[in-house]
């Protein structure tokens, strides 16, 4: 198996909604990672898990909250999001190193109305 | 902080002509490269990477790249596109040394024409 796969491929949340995307993956990768991206723009890091334990933390606000609940799942929980918080989340996994490169999910295209 | 830059935001090529599309790096030891390619609405699919080495690198699709470390530059290029090639391109390098992280350029959209 050498996909990342993401769940849901599309999501339609309102303001006061919690919802949460799922990523699962089973290389046997240490790193997973949630990136986010905007239209016409690159990707950009949100968060950084290594080996289950949070690593990097972009300065993103507490309305995403991650969660590894093991080393093949990763979770990004939404709360009280802005429609501005619209756009691609993608999750990638690599070795524990990430320098060998990521292997990316297709996404969830999140609307928040 | 390492960073890539991508000059161009939009090329057309017609079908069946060579491309060419140009990445500048600015790192301070040999980098680490990446091209990755997506097509709209997808994830991102990893072309090829350069490490250290050969300065000519193969990647998958037909694509290759040139690392040049005179010219601060890491292009890719394919002999001949096919419109199945028409996505985004990113070209990315490691945020920080000893960082596993990788931070993209901010893209070139790859129009082919018939």
């Amino acid at each position: 198996d050498t996909e990342v796969t993401q769940t849901p491929k599309h999501l339609v949340m309102g303001m006061t909604n919690k919802k949460s995307l799922k990523c699962e993956q089973h290389m046997g990768h240490r790193a997973m990672y949630w990136y986010k991206q905007k239209a016409k723009k690159p990707p950009e890091l949100m968060f950084v898990y290594s080996y289950e334990k949070l690593s990097i933390n972009e300065s993103v606000p507490s309305r995403f909250s991650p969660e590894c609940p093991n080393s093949s799942l990763l979770n990004l929980h939404l709360h009280a999001l802005q429609p501005e918080d619209s756009a691609l989340y993608l999750c990638a996994s690599s070795q524990d190193q990430g320098v060998y490169g990521y292997t990316f999910g297709s996404g969830t295209r999140l609307t928040v109305v | 902080a390492q960073s890539v830059t991508q000059p161009d935001i939009h090329i057309t090529v017609s079908e069946g002509a060579s491309l060419e599309l140009r990445c500048n790096y600015s790192y301070g030891a040999t980098p680490y490269l990446f091209w990755y390619v997506q097509s709209p609405g997808q994830g991102l699919q990893l072309l090829l990477k350069y490490f250290s080495g050969d300065t000519l690198v193969q990647g998958i699709k037909g694509f290759e790249a040139e690392f040049k470390r005179s010219q601060s530059s890491f292009n890719l290029r394919k002999p001949s596109v096919h419109w199945s090639d028409a996505a985004e391109y990113f070209c990315a390098v490691p945020m920080n040394s000893g960082y596993s992280t990788l931070t993209f350029g901010k893209g070139t959209m790859l129009l082919v024409s018939p």
